[in-house]
């Protein structure tokens, strides 16, 4: 079957480092998303990656393991505003249009 | 930027009353969708369209329905509302096969079926 687990919540301190994990099982593996939706709002595109490796966007960075069916976004320099949820996707090559989604983890950041 | 707007922020209902939730988006995009989020629930997909009155049943299309009449426009509607259809509902919107990277969603809307 097709399953994503991300951690419920997690807190972090402001100017640290925090890593939110993401693991997946899917039948035909054919792009993994994260994306950040602050409370009430929409959640809006941050990384996408479909082959192995490190992305570098800024302050944020998302690795993929396709062998491991593992992926992780990284945040540095952590602001106040950064507290939100992450949600991870995975596409499915099955369908081209249709996303999994794990249930995002909060992300709780503290002065 | 693309921009995607639905209808109403918050909406209230009763049960068994016919409810619709609109969604616009302005960039041309072929592919649209229809999500509810719940509490501790990923996006559980309920219907998408890839082009107009085309339409495609998602994980949870039991008493919903859908409407694509114009490419810009995907209408998402309740038959009978019911009390467990309380949820948050988010529209996205994507380009066609050319970019499938990314899903660009709306605002949500929160309804509540009293």
């Amino acid at each position: 079957g097709q399953n994503i687990d991300q951690p419920t919540e997690m807190t972090a301190t402001e100017g640290a480092i925090v890593q939110i994990n993401c693991t997946y099982q899917t039948s035909g593996f054919n792009g993994l998303f994260w994306y950040q939706q602050h409370a009430g709002e929409a959640p809006t595109f941050l990384s996408y990656n479909v082959l192995d490796g490190l992305e570098e966007k800024g302050r944020f960075s998302s690795f993929l393991s396709r062998s491991k069916g593992y992926s992780y976004l990284l945040l540095k320099e952590l602001q106040m505003k950064d507290s939100a949820s992450y949600l991870c996707a995975v596409r499915d090559r099955g369908s081209n249009y249709q996303l999994i989604w794990g249930a995002g983890t909060k992300l709780i950041i503290k002065p | 930027d693309v921009k995607v707007t639905q209808s109403s922020r918050y909406l209230v209902k009763r049960t068994g009353e016919k409810v619709f939730l609109e969604c616009v988006q302005d960039m041309d995009h072929e592919n649209m969708f229809w999500y509810r989020q719940d509490p501790g629930l990923g996006l559980r997909l309920i219907y998408f369209s890839y082009d107009v009155k085309m339409k495609e049943k998602g994980d949870i299309p039991e008493g919903y329905s859908v409407s694509r009449e114009k490419k810009e426009r995907f209408s998402l509607i309740l038959e009978s509302a019911s009390t467990n259809q309380t949820s948050m509902y988010l529209c996205a919107s994507s380009p066609g096969t050319s970019d499938l990277k990314t899903q660009y969603f709306g605002p949500g809307t929160r309804l509540l079926v009293l």
